[in-house]
């Protein structure tokens, strides 16, 4: 079936180091793809999206870049700081299905002083 | 501040037994409402999705007469857990899709966790 799945289910990088985190789609027909940021306990939030029709988008301290063609998203993160630890999950939303959210697995983004 | 809130944000209840979760959506109307579970160190699972007025959208897999949803207006959706057993302990989150200062997104409650004993 159709899956969002990451690469990498732990990193851990040093505080003020840059943050990569990957995430792998099969759905061709997805359009759309955001990346939520959760911590322990809490619902997801909203980061950063980005539709089909682009392959980059930034915002603050985080750039998403999108390749179609392998299908693969990445969430970047600067300067990462402490309160970036969390875990980050990918979703994606097709053109069917009633616009629902597939989200991927998850990696837990570790920030060490 | 919140767009979404659920409550209670945290339950215990002893097999058997039923439990409700509300979800309401905070300043803006929220026309369709989603209903996720997410096991420790696990993905969100989407369960079902709710229009307000009509009857929830179950995926596959997913019981609707133990999984009760009501989405009777366009503030508020309720998941009701029923006959509650150890195995539906975990971590349930609504989610809102409205307009909100003229943005049309998803926004995510803070969650209620669940323990069944």
């Amino acid at each position: 079936g159709e899956s969002v799945g990451l690469h990498l289910p732990t990193l851990s990088v040093q505080e003020g180091d840059n943050s990569i985190i990957n995430c792998a789609y099969s759905n061709s027909a997805s359009d759309y793809f955001i990346w939520y940021k959760q911590e322990s306990g809490k619902g997801p939030q909203f980061i950063i999206d980005i539709r089909s029709n682009m392959d980059k988008r930034q915002g603050q301290r985080v750039t998403v870049l999108l390749n179609k063609t392998v299908k693969h998203l990445s969430l970047q993160i600067a300067a990462t700081q402490p309160g970036d630890s969390a875990v980050y999950f990918c979703a994606e939303k097709g053109t069917g299905g009633g616009n629902k959210l597939t989200f991927g697995t998850g990696t837990q983004l570790k920030v060490e002083l | 501040g919140a767009v979404v809130s659920q409550h209670p944000s945290w339950v215990i209840c002893k097999s058997g037994t039923s439990v409700k979760i509300e979800c309401r959506s905070l300043d803006f109307q929220a026309t369709t409402m989603f209903w996720y579970r997410q096991f420790p160190k696990q993905s969100l699972m989407l369960m079902a999705t709710s229009n307000e007025g009509s009857k929830a959208t179950y995926e596959q897999g997913v019981e609707k007469d133990k999984f009760l949803i009501n989405h009777a207006s366009l503030t508020l959706s309720t998941l009701t857990v029923t006959s509650a057993h150890p195995e539906d302990s975990s971590f349930y989150i609504c989610s809102a899709r409205g307009e909100l200062a003229g943005v049309y997104e998803q926004y995510f409650g803070p969650g209620t966790r669940l323990t069944v004993t």
